[in-house]
């Protein structure tokens, strides 16, 4: 089945260690992105990636890192300069196009213990 | 710069009456607009978009929405709520203007339906 998956499910961290969501999608799309929700907050957009080899910041770019070596993958990094990781963090992508709606992963919620 | 606004976080009706999740967009040129929804814990389901032409644009689960440009507003609205349609509502926008593919989420709204 075509689609989106972000790995692990829940992750926890200690403070001041680094560490990797993973995203992949199967859906030949060009365009990814990282979002954060919090509670009230809505989603904010992280980073995102047009094409290989090529992302952008988005809105709350502080304290995160991305990579886009391959089409179907977009891995976010969350680094110990975020001064609060501890959220649910879902990943996204789109076809070629302006027009185009997004497809969600399943989210991976991260907890700093 | 673009945003979205949801100026209500929660929406509160009984089932079977309308249901109403307002939106108003900024964006410096033209905008594509889209409503998701979302259900506890996992990721969000695409409902409806507006690209271009009839103002009055339908979706999936009987949703639909209408597109205002004078008054920057893309309502979401179901004649007749169900207790499944139940969950948080998120609206999105995305600045025709350049060839930009970021995409801007409002907070959501919260809609519980009563039986």
């Amino acid at each position: 089945d075509g689609g989106i998956t972000q790995s692990p499910k829940y992750l926890f961290r200690k403070e001041g260690q680094n560490v990797t969501l993973s995203c992949e999608q199967n859906l030949n799309h060009d365009a990814m992105y990282w979002y954060r929700q919090d509670p009230g907050q809505g989603l904010r957009l992280i980073y995102y990636s047009q094409i290989v080899n090529d992302f952008q910041k988005g809105d709350i770019a502080e304290g995160y890192s991305v990579s886009r070596e391959k089409k179907e993958s977009f891995p976010l990094t969350v680094t110990s300069a975020q001064k609060n990781p501890t959220a649910f963090y879902l990943c996204a992508s789109t076809t070629d196009g302006l027009n185009t709606e997004a497809f969600f992963g399943q989210g991976t919620r991260l907890t700093v213990v | 710069a673009q945003s979205v606004a949801q100026p209500e976080d929660q929406v509160n009706v009984a089932e079977g009456n309308p249901l109403t999740v307002k939106c108003t967009y900024s964006v410096s040129g033209n905008p594509y607009l889209f409503w998701y929804v979302q259900y506890p814990n996992r990721g969000l389901q695409f409902l409806l978009k507006y690209i271009t032409g009839d103002n009055l644009v339908k979706g999936s689960y009987g949703f639909e929405a209408e597109f205002n440009k004078s008054q920057t507003s893309f309502h979401l609205k179901k004649p007749s709520a169900l207790v499944s349609d139940s969950a948080l509502y998120f609206c999105a926008v995305r600045d025709i203007g350049g060839n930009d593919y970021k995409l801007s989420f409002g907070a959501g709204t919260t809609v519980t339906v009563r039986a």
